[in-house]
C-alpha cells in the first residue's frame, strides 16, 4: 500500500519560513492535499490539488509537488500557525483508498 | 459556510455496535461525495470509508472492511456509518467530511464536522 512520510516535528521562529515535507513514491503523479489541525479541533483544509488554497486561507501558505516529495511552505510564520499538519492523497493501486501522512507538529519558537 | 455535525458516538463494549450519523445545514451532504475519517487518541488521521453522491459506490479501509458499512439518505441529507464487531482499537474521534467536488474521487476533504467520540471498552 502507498505510504506518505512526514517529519514528526518542525520548529521555526516567528517571521521565518517553515517547510513541511510529504514523501511518497512518485507523489508528483498524485494530487496532494494539506490540512491544519489545532488541539481539540477538527482538521481544516489549507491546500488542495498540490497548490490551490481554499478561500480564506492566507497566501502565506503554499504547496508544491515534485518528484517524490510534496511540500507545504508557510512563510512569515505566526504563533497562530502552531498546529499539526497532515498531507493526504488517494491511492488507486488496488482499490480506491485514502492515505494520510503521519502528521507534522509545527512549533513556533 | 455549510457545517457538518456528527452524532451517535458513545461508550460501547467490545463486540458491540454503534451507528454514527452525519447531518448538515443545507444540502451539502446530498450534493457531495462523503467520507468518514477517525483519529485515535494522540494519533494521526485514518480514513475509514467513502460513499459517492448517489450512494452507488463505496470504499473502505482494510481495518474496517466487513465490519463497518457506510450509507446515505439524500432525502434526509445525511450519511451514516454502521459499526459492528467493535474493538478497543476502534476507539477514536470520528469525523465526517465532504469531498470538494463530484468531478473526481481524488479530491480533498473540504468541510469537516467537529467529530463524535467513540470509546470501545468493557
Amino acid at each position: 500500500s502507498y505510504v506518505l512520510s512526514q517529519p514528526r516535528s518542525v520548529s521555526v521562529a516567528p517571521g521565518q519560513t517553515a517547510t513541511i515535507s510529504c514523501g511518497g513514491t512518485d507523489i508528483k503523479s498524485k494530487s496532494v492535499h494539506w490540512y491544519q489541525q489545532k488541539p481539540g479541533q477538527a482538521p481544516v483544509l489549507f491546500v488542495y490539488d498540490d497548490t490551490d488554497r481554499p478561500s480564506g486561507i492566507p497566501e502565506r501558505f503554499s504547496g508544491s509537488n515534485s518528484g517524490n516529495t510534496a511540500t507545504l511552505t508557510i512563510s512569515s510564520v505566526e504563533a497562530g500557525d502552531e498546529a499539526d499538519y497532515y498531507c493526504h492523497v488517494w491511492d488507486n493501486s488496488r482499490d480506491q483508498t485514502v492515505v494520510f501522512g503521519g502528521g507534522t507538529k509545527l512549533t513556533v519558537l | 459556510q455549510a457545517q457538518l455535525v456528527e452524532s451517535g458516538g458513545g461508550l460501547v463494549e467490545p463486540g458491540g455496535s454503534l451507528r454514527l450519523s452525519c447531518t448538515a445545514s443545507g444540502s451539502i451532504v446530498s450534493d457531495s461525495n462523503m467520507a468518514w475519517i477517525r483519529q485515535a487518541p494522540g494519533k494521526g488521521l485514518e480514513w475509514m470509508s467513502y460513499i459517492n453522491k448517489k450512494g452507488t459506490t463505496t470504499y473502505y479501509a482494510d481495518s474496517v472492511k466487513g465490519r463497518f458499512t457506510i450509507s446515505r439518505d439524500n432525502a434526509d441529507n445525511s450519511v451514516s456509518l454502521q459499526m459492528n464487531s467493535l474493538k478497543a482499537e476502534d476507539t477514536a474521534v470520528y469525523y465526517c467530511a465532504n469531498l470538494m467536488t463530484t468531478l473526481t474521487i481524488e479530491d480533498a476533504f473540504e468541510t469537516w464536522g467537529p467529530g463524535t467520540r467513540v470509546t470501545v471498552s468493557s
